[in-house]
């Protein structure tokens, strides 16, 4: 089983709110991202970081910003959320070292903006 | 970027039918990755090939790697209720897993 941890699993809130997601890891893993998606829906990677002070942006464009100041510890922030933020937000993580590129994932986040 | 493709979007079978998703990229890939999505929870790894012509087997399920490393195919033999999820295949690279777009497998029992 990964060590690796979300919370909230739920969260609903009204717009204009500021949140954070959490993400940690006790794998000691240097790369975490973060996903986006709707049920069933693809995976959308819209931040990752390499490692402490490192973050980059993904492939989709997103209001959110991550940060990375302790290796296990990689939070979202939403400054405001609104309606379209609605969805799953999904944490990974993987070992820098070697071809064997494993992601693991966290549980998500289930994120309703009313 | 590079994209990876995946074939078919949703497969409807009748438990104990085969079934098969398929996985296309432009560019080699140095290897590829399955995982599967449970509905409600979250992927989870499953098998990773790295050469070419790869085959792997893991009770009824059985991953292909092209010989051109472009391409992968994952067959699940007598398809189990269990088995329903959505089946993402990963290209691996350096920075990040590039995902398909994924095939979600609804199993009628």
């Amino acid at each position: 089983e990964a060590d690796i941890y979300q919370t909230p699993r739920y969260l609903v809130i009204g717009t204009g709110k500021k949140i954070t997601l959490e993400c940690s890891q006790t794998m000691g893993h240097d790369k975490m991202y973060w996903y986006q998606q709707d049920p069933g829906m693809e995976l959308h990677l819209i931040h990752y970081s390499y490692g402490v002070n490192s973050t980059e942006k993904g492939d989709l464009s997103s209001e959110s910003t991550v940060s990375r100041i302790r290796t296990e510890h990689f939070p979202l922030t939403l400054e405001s959320a609104r309606p379209s933020h609605t969805s799953q937000y999904l944490c990974a993580s993987r070992e820098s070292q070697g071809n064997y590129n494993e992601q693991f994932f966290g549980p998500g986040t289930r994120l309703t903006v009313l | 970027g590079q994209q990876v493709m995946q074939i078919p979007q949703y497969q409807h079978v009748q438990e104990g039918e085969d079934f098969t998703t398929y996985c296309n990229s432009s560019t080699t890939l140095s290897n590829i990755q399955w995982y599967k999505q449970r509905p409600g929870g979250h992927p989870v790894f499953l098998i990773q090939l790295v050469k070419s012509g790869e085959v792997k087997k893991q009770k009824r399920l059985t991953f292909q790697f092209g010989e051109a490393k472009k391409n992968s195919s994952l067959h699940i033999t007598a398809t189990q209720t269990t088995d329903v999820g959505t089946y993402f295949c990963g290209a691996g690279g350096y920075q990040k897993v590039t995902f398909g777009t994924g095939t979600k497998l609804q199993v009628i029992p």
